[in-house]
């Protein structure tokens, strides 16, 4: 099947910094990817959709300018954080769609701000 | 290499029961998770299971045997509403999330 990874897996940084999280789909190519966050309730909610070479989609109350997202190719999306807070320590999860129905969901990032 | 697997499609009634079954191999286990997911949706959780046994909420439930590496979801009563996808997640040794490709579940009435 379709395979989505990310890197990091995980990252610990200090208040104020900014993290780069990365979402590529390995073995096809995604006009669109999601980030998701999950929340200890384990569920996802969706921050944002990036389709390749246009601005990202956020959904109401995800700060745009708080949550970066670069789509640059057809299988790289980037998550930046900026001036991360310990409120922004979650996980967060990436997926790729393939077809119009069909999404494939990455392994997470989980971020821990001090 | 970690592998999760369940069917592809499956087909019910409208008012009946069905099983959708998960099956895993992976390094470490924490826990695993029942997503819903409605066409050009967000998947919406349903259930997470870290110990053995059965989890009942309503209609759905989870079970999960950790030594056959095995989970299923059930659902009752079906309705049409209950049309998606239904997705299975295992958190590995790593907290990594190892993702089925997920169950297309068609409900007829």
């Amino acid at each position: 099947g379709a395979v989505v990874s990310q890197h990091p897996s995980w990252v610990i940084c200090k208040s104020g910094t900014s993290v780069k999280i990365e979402c590529r789909s390995l073995d096809f190519q995604a006009t669109t990817m999601f980030w998701y966050r999950q929340f200890p309730k384990q569920s996802l909610m969706l921050m944002a959709t990036s389709n390749e070479g246009s601005k990202a989609t956020y959904e109401q109350g995800v700060e745009k300018d708080k949550f970066l997202i670069n789509h640059a190719s057809l299988t790289l999306s980037t998550l930046t954080v900026t001036s991360a807070h310990p409120e922004d320590s979650s996980f967060y999860i990436c997926s790729a769609r393939l077809l119009e129905n069909e999404q494939f969901f990455g392994p997470g990032t989980r971020l821990t701000v001090l | 290499g970690q592998n999760i697997d369940q069917p592809t499609e499956m087909t019910a009634t409208e008012g009946a029961i069905v099983q959708i079954n998960c099956t895993y191999q992976t390094s470490g286990f924490n826990g695993l998770f029942w997503y819903q997911q409605h066409a050009g949706e967000a998947p919406t959780f349903l259930s997470y299971n870290v110990l053995d046994g059965l989890e009942e909420k309503g209609r759905f439930s989870s079970f999960l045997s950790r030594s056959k590496g095995y989970s299923y979801l059930l659902l009752k009563e079906l309705q049409m509403k209950d049309s998606a996808s239904y997705l299975c997640a295992v958190k590995d040794s790593n907290y990594q999330l190892i993702w089925g490709a997920g169950t297309k579940l068609i409900i007829k009435p």
